[in-house]
């Protein structure tokens, strides 16, 4: 069973407002990603980190950031935030190795006033 | 092109039908491919993992890779109205997940 939380879990929010996205996982996994879903879309992966103090930007374009300071943790943030980043914000980890699955935590869907 | 392609349904079936869930891909370097369902405003939990070509069967549930065609299915033998979910198939080589839109199954009873 996989540990890993979100949160919140809801969010609605005026536009301008900074965000911060919690995600935690209590497995020890060196691995962690953010990916964006939006209805009937594929995930799309925005941000990774494959151990503290390394951050990668993912195949989509985004206009947050992420910081990997901690090994469990793995918080993303919009510094002011706007309608088009309505969306559910997925994070997952995987432990070291190319085979290691991800697992996901249950999102936070975001929207944006 | 995408570099997994899944037909995002709907697909409704009756209980205890079989489902043949299907995906392609492009990239040869895939050689780790996963199934995933995910319910309704939940994230999506690990289903089936499979390494190269071949079949890996759990329960209810068989999944078979055909590197050949770049081909993943995913079998749902006896399916029951539980099995209403979204389903994602996701292949990667040494590049993190890359997954397919899901495609969207309902079991009526």
């Amino acid at each position: 069973e996989a540990d890993i939380y979100q949160t919140p879990r809801y969010l609605v929010i005026g536009t301008g407002k900074k965000i911060t996205l919690e995600c935690s996982q209590t497995m020890g996994h060196d691995k962690m990603y953010w990916y964006q879903q939006d209805p009937g879309m594929e995930l799309h992966l925005i941000h990774y980190s494959y151990g503290v103090n390394s951050t990668e930007k993912g195949d989509l374009s985004s206009e947050s950031t992420v910081s990997r300071i901690r090994t469990e943790h793995f918080p993303l943030t919009l510094e002011s935030a706007r309608p088009s980043h309505t969306s559910q914000y997925l994070c997952a980890s995987s432990d070291t190795g190319v085979s290691q699955p991800q697992h996901f935590g249950d999102g936070t869907r975001l929207s944006i006033l | 092109q995408k570099e997994v392609e899944q037909d995002p349904g709907p697909l409704s079936v009756p209980e205890g039908a079989i489902v043949s869930l299907n995906c392609t891909y492009s990239n040869s370097a895939f050689q780790y491919f996963m199934w995933y369902r995910q319910y309704s405003r939940k994230g999506p939990e690990l289903l089936m993992y499979t390494y190269s070509s071949g079949n890996k069967e759990d329960g209810r549930f068989t999944a078979q890779v055909d590197k050949s065609s770049k081909y993943i299915s995913l079998f749902i033998r006896d399916s029951q109205p539980s099995d209403s979910a979204t389903y994602l198939c996701a292949g990667r080589g040494n590049t993190p997940l890359v997954f397919g839109k899901g495609t969207r199954l309902s079991v009526i009873a």
